[in-house]
């Protein structure tokens, strides 16, 4: 594909369900990211893949958010027991390399608990 | 992690005016990275910077790193209401350890044209 494409755009869920939210990253792009973004507010790091190596979750805020990537391809983030907090636009990144490489953003997905 | 205070927060303008925003932090970076999102939309890179005292330009835009590695700054000439969206600055710290936890966004500047 072109870039980086997520689902849902949209995703209203009720407090306590899990939700699970999806990013293709651009094809050949070993690296991948989630972020989050809260209303007017700047990007929060949650998670980073890159190649096989095991994945940095020192931005994960809780042991309810987890996350999953098939090789080098799509990436899954999960959220357990939704809470209100939660609410959010989940953004998801990829780069050809590393951190050091330019990060291409997908659209993210909109996640309101209610 | 890192903090980048960006300013302004947001700023009311009118077509044609000219457009200035900064980031700094108390801490050295490596790389200065200036994005614009646009509603519903994820981040698009504008320019990114990797040395000290670099200017760079791309189009109506300009960006400068710093010659403290500690600030950055973004000009947008003769506005144009294409222009609005939010301004985000993110910077690789000198000293992150190289992991991607160390990119580090400000909170943004809201540009808002007025015809």
């Amino acid at each position: 594909g072109a870039g980086v494409s997520q689902s849902p755009s949209n995703k209203v869920t009720e407090k306590g369900k899990d939700v699970e939210l999806r990013c293709d990253p651009i094809s050949g792009h070993t690296a991948l990211y989630w972020y989050r973004q809260r209303l007017g507010q700047g990007l929060e790091f949650l998670i980073y893949f890159q190649g096989n190596s095991a994945p940095d979750k020192s931005g994960l805020p809780s042991d309810r958010f987890s996350a999953e990537r098939t090789g080098e391809s799509v990436s899954t983030l999960t959220i357990q027991r939704t809470q209100q907090e939660d609410s959010a636009v989940y953004l998801c990144a990829s780069s050809f390399t590393g951190v050091a490489d330019t990060q291409y953003f997908g659209p993210g997905t909109r996640l309101t608990v209610l | 992690g890192q903090q980048l205070n960006q300013s302004p927060q947001s700023m009311f303008i009118q077509e044609g005016e000219d457009v200035s925003m900064n980031c700094t932090s108390s801490s050295i970076f490596n790389t200065w990275l200036w994005y614009k999102q646009e509603p519903g939309e994820g981040p698009v890179l504008l320019i990114a910077l990797y040395k000290a005292g670099e200017l760079t330009s791309n189009g109506r835009l300009t960006a400068q790193f710093g010659i403290t590695r500690k600030d950055s700054f973004l000009n947008i000439s003769a506005s144009i209401p294409s222009d609005v969206g939010i301004y985000f600055c993110a910077g690789q710290p000198m000293y992150s350890g190289g992991g991607a936890d160390g990119l580090t966004f400000g909170k943004g500047t809201h540009l808002i044209i007025q015809p």
